[in-house]
């Protein structure tokens, strides 16, 4: 699976946009892009996933680049909870029900 | 919603005994795996667990460490002599495997004290 690069730490204000980049600039035609968080230790949440078009679902938005070598997670109105460490995973579809790669994931502090 | 549950919440254990800890995958799902997090550090892969057999294993998972589907709801870790090292979260997860978009979902996990 490809390799991500995410900015290790990134505040926001609450109540605004919180925006995470991901650099994955070795994707291949058939992976996609997960985003996950961890709020303290509890187990990783799911929040989204895309291949190639943008994704929206009722917790945030993905928006991948026409070249898919990056992507954004888009959170509209932070709030205090979405506090938590945020993980960009590149994983092959079709078939390839394999592991999630994480890694150190960005650390997105909400403030009031 | 379904969800994943794990059992016990938080286990402690003397080293060289052997635990097992227990999840509960969401029903119908098809893949099956087991993470681990050691305090401060990355979530990592322990291995994967599909129509009655293991798929992959990461090489944290030796031969001390086995997995089971005893029946149609439970999916368990076992580690057989456990050593201060394996003190960690340990995070059940499962996949539907019906569509190819498929997500994992993670249980709450099990913290692991080996003292």
């Amino acid at each position: 699976d490809a390799k991500t690069t995410q900015p290790p730490s990134m505040d926001c204000a609450e109540g605004r946009a919180a925006n995470l980049p991901c650099n994955h600039s070795t994707i291949s035609g058939n992976e996609y892009v997960y985003w996950y968080r961890q709020i303290h230790s509890q187990g990783p949440q799911y929040i989204i996933h895309g291949l190639k078009n943008n994704e929206t679902n009722e917790m945030a938005s993905l928006i991948i680049t026409e070249d898919r070598k990056s992507s954004t997670l888009i959170l509209p109105h932070a709030t205090l909870r979405d506090t938590a460490v945020y993980y960009c995973i590149v994983r092959a579809g079709g078939t390839s029900y394999g592991k999630l790669t994480f890694g150190q994931g960005t650390i997105l502090t909400v403030h009031p | 919603e379904p969800e994943v549950t794990q059992t016990p919440s938080h286990q402690v254990t003397q080293m060289g005994q052997e635990v097992i800890l227990r999840c509960v995958p969401i029903s119908n799902h098809l893949y099956f795996y087991w993470y681990r997090q050691i305090l401060g550090q990355k979530v990592e892969f322990l291995v994967s667990f599909y129509n009655n057999e293991i798929s992959e294993k990461s090489e944290i998972f030796d031969d001390q460490f086995s997995v089971e589907r005893p029946d149609g709801s439970n999916f368990t870790l076992k580690i057989r002599s456990t050593k201060l090292e394996d003190s960690a979260m340990y995070f059940c997860a499962s996949e539907g495997g019906r569509v190819s978009t498929d997500t994992q979902y993670f249980g709450p996990g099990t913290r692991l004290t080996v003292l």
